[in-house]
């Protein structure tokens, strides 16, 4: 079974900065089984990018995800307010046919 | 615009069986290139995936839940169910219900696919205790 680990597991930033959220997986994950999501507190997860580097229908183009083999990023170009949040990230796998998820990793106000 | 929303009860006794339905609003169950998934997150953690079914009645289960899960679909209702068996307080959590769209595309003459959980219900609590 694939393990996914996220880093760091917090990120504080300030409005307007740069995030760089990584996915690192325990062997190749084909790329078009890696998705991220966004929650929010009280809210369900939200699909950002599958496919590694497709966004979702409605996200806006400050997020970016690029990787392959192992190693996975989700980019927030500049921070907006409303996304602070923790973002997961999921993989699965077809043999056997299971999703997995990261722990996580927040972005908080610095 | 297709939406999924959780319904059940929020407390279940140890060693009971928790039951929950998905009930599919805005578009058909069986319509499309969609699987149907139970995601499950303790309060304060990660998400976990618990298993999901095609409309055709075929699962697939999280090998560590998979003695105790069951997932079943009712395409005249326009739902899915889950239901684990022998519950402990480890299975308190918020349960949610999504949708597993698997896309197909063309890449130098060879055919992959997408997976992704595209539509989510807003998740219910369940608290297993006495």
């Amino acid at each position: 079974e694939i393990v996914l680990t996220q880093s760091p597991g917090t990120l504080s930033l300030s409005p307007g900065e740069r995030a760089t959220l990584s996915c690192r997986a325990s062997q190749s994950v084909s790329s078009s089984y890696l998705a991220w999501y966004q929650q929010k507190p009280g809210q369900a997860p939200r699909l950002l990018i599958y496919g590694a580097s497709s966004r979702a229908t409605g996200i806006p183009d400050r997020f970016s995800g690029s990787g392959s083999g192992t190693d996975f990023t989700l980019t927030i170009s500049r921070l907006e307010p409303e996304d602070f949040a923790v973002y997961y990230c999921q993989q699965y796998g077809s043999s056997p046919p299971i999703f997995t998820f990261g722990p996580g990793t927040k972005v908080d106000i610095k | 615009q297709v939406q999924l929303q959780e319904s059940g009860p929020g407390l279940v006794k140890p060693s009971q069986t928790l039951s929950l339905t998905c009930t599919v609003s805005g578009g058909s169950i069986s319509s499309g290139s969609y699987y149907w998934s139970w995601i499950r997150q303790p309060a304060g953690k990660g998400l976990e995936w618990i298993g999901r079914i095609y409309t055709s009645g075929s699962t697939n289960y999280n090998p560590s839940l998979k003695s105790r899960v069951t997932i079943s679909v009712d395409t005249s209702k326009n739902q899915f169910s889950l239901k684990l068996s022998s519950v402990t307080a480890a299975d308190t959590a918020v349960y949610y219900c999504a949708r597993v769209a698997y896309e197909e595309y063309y890449y130098d003459s060879s055919d992959y696919y997408y997976y992704y959980m595209d539509v989510w219900g807003k998740g219910t609590t369940v608290t297993v205790s006495s």
